[in-house]
């Protein structure tokens, strides 16, 4: 089974600050998408981010972006000019050959006024 | 608007008693999931199913079992409640083919067995 790790439980920043938020993945496959998912107080899980393993250029949504380095196997992700509306649960996934996708265990991130 | 809506946001229900809970999804997706999200564990996968009358187990099967009848409804069902099913539950669906495609999630049902 494919593991995802987010190794920082809890993340703050002050607002109009930039965070980034780690995440991990072991895998013997080549192809492969990884995800990063939000998570805001009502509860709703809203995709973020999308990367492509075979794509070498990293993904960008506007103030969002990812730090994908394939051969070290991790994919994290830079939030700019960060915002109140960014509070919330972000969990870093995995989807491979298969049809399950595997999640890590959430990063809380706080946006201080 | 895609959906995947499911039928309770909140259940309290008793110790033994049995649990349904129902998603719906309106995408003519063929996968459907069902996670339990526990705080510092993350999403774990109990069921999924890649068709209709098709199930298989994920991490946590134990205690739970699942039902899909028509491809648009994937039902969890706990067959007799326990307090440690008490937990948040979130139902997801995709497409089979499109590896461009993303999970989309429900709204989560948060139920407490007493």
């Amino acid at each position: 089974a494919q593991t995802v790790t987010q190794s920082q439980p809890e993340m703050s920043v002050q607002e109009a600050e930039t965070v980034t938020l780690s995440c991990t993945y072991d895998t013997s496959e080549s192809n492969y998408y990884l995800f990063w998912y939000k998570q805001p107080p009502s509860r709703q899980m809203i995709l973020v981010i999308r990367q492509e393993a075979y794509k070498q250029q990293n993904a960008t949504e506007n103030r969002f972006s990812v730090n994908f380095q394939k051969a070290a196997k991790s994919f994290s992700l830079k939030i700019s000019d960060s915002q109140l509306g960014d509070t919330a649960m972000y969990f870093c996934a995995f989807w491979g050959t298969g049809n399950q996708f595997y999640f890590g265990t959430g990063t809380s991130l706080t946006v201080i006024p | 608007d895609v959906k995947v809506t499911q039928s309770s946001r909140y259940l309290v229900k008793r110790t033994g008693e049995k649990v349904f809970l129902e998603c719906v999804q309106d995408m003519d997706h063929e996968n459907m999931f069902w996670y339990r999200q526990d705080p510092g564990l993350g999403l774990r996968l109990i069921y999924f199913s890649y068709d209709v009358k098709m199930k298989e187990k994920g991490d946590i099967p134990e205690g739970y079992s699942v039902s899909r009848e028509k491809k648009e409804r994937f039902s969890l069902i706990l067959e007799s409640a326990s307090t440690n099913q008490t937990s948040m539950y979130l139902c997801a669906s995709s497409s089979l083919t499109g590896r461009d495609e993303k999970l989309f999630f429900g709204s989560g049902t948060q139920l407490s067995v007493l």
